[in-house]
């Protein structure tokens, strides 16, 4: 299994609250994605990085800024919670070297916001 | 726009049945092509994925996924599920050049039946 941890792995936090994941990677790979997992939606893209400092927005980033200050780690935070950004995030990371680009992805962190 | 349609949001099979799960895509160019299974609680794993060459492709757990241009599809499969098959099952398309992101389907929930 790729190295990959989240922390927390449940969180717990009221509306208008900061919040901040986390996504640790021992594979040294370059590429580190956020998505977000809802019934119905399947697993959608928040942002990703594709190098330290080098970041770009998916689908549904609103509401959501990363950072990357080095190759193993990458932050999702939310400014402000919501309620509608109760859901499973996870991280992945990939190797962009073909035909080795393949996503791995994380154990997952539940966030509920009340 | 590249997307990914599953169409049966849940399936019942029996122990010992045959499974096929299904996948179409629409993307304008060579695509790459992965199925991931998600357990209850857990993250996403890597069944198969396809980048070229021989259009069937095996993976682990004894699934195969057939590739077929001309239908869009990338349908997985497997001869005989076993209790331990149950999860969720997502198919997800890449791009073969330039970005790095995947589109994932919205799932579809495999039950199995003693």
């Amino acid at each position: 299994d790729a190295g990959i941890t989240q922390s927390p792995r449940h969180k717990v936090t009221e509306t208008g609250t900061p919040v901040t994941l986390r996504c640790h990677q021992t594979e040294n790979h370059r590429y580190m994605y956020w998505y977000r997992q809802d019934p119905g939606h399947g697993l959608r893209l928040i942002h990703y990085s594709y190098g330290v400092k080098d970041t770009d927005k998916g689908e549904v980033s609103d509401g959501y800024s990363v950072s990357r200050s080095k190759t193993e780690d990458f932050l999702l935070t939310l400014e402000s919670a919501t309620s509608s950004q109760t859901s499973v995030y996870f991280c992945a990371i990939s190797e962009p070297t073909r035909p080795k680009d393949t996503q791995y992805f994380g154990p997952g962190t539940r966030l509920t916001v009340l | 726009a590249q997307s990914v349609t599953q169409p049966d949001i849940h399936i019942t099979v029996s122990e010992g049945a045959s499974l096929e799960l299904r996948c179409n895509y629409s993307y304008g160019a060579t695509p790459y092509l992965f199925w991931y299974v998600q357990s209850p609680g857990q993250g996403l794993q890597l069944l198969l994925k396809y980048f070229s060459g021989d259009t069937l492709v095996q993976g682990i757990k004894g699934f195969e996924a057939e590739f077929k241009r001309s239908q869009s599809s990338f349908n997985l499969r497997k001869p005989s599920v076993h209790w331990s098959d149950a999860a969720e099952y997502f198919c997800a398309v890449g791009a073969a050049s330039g970005t790095y992101k995947y589109i994932f389907g919205t799932g579809t929930r495999l039950k199995v039946l003693a």
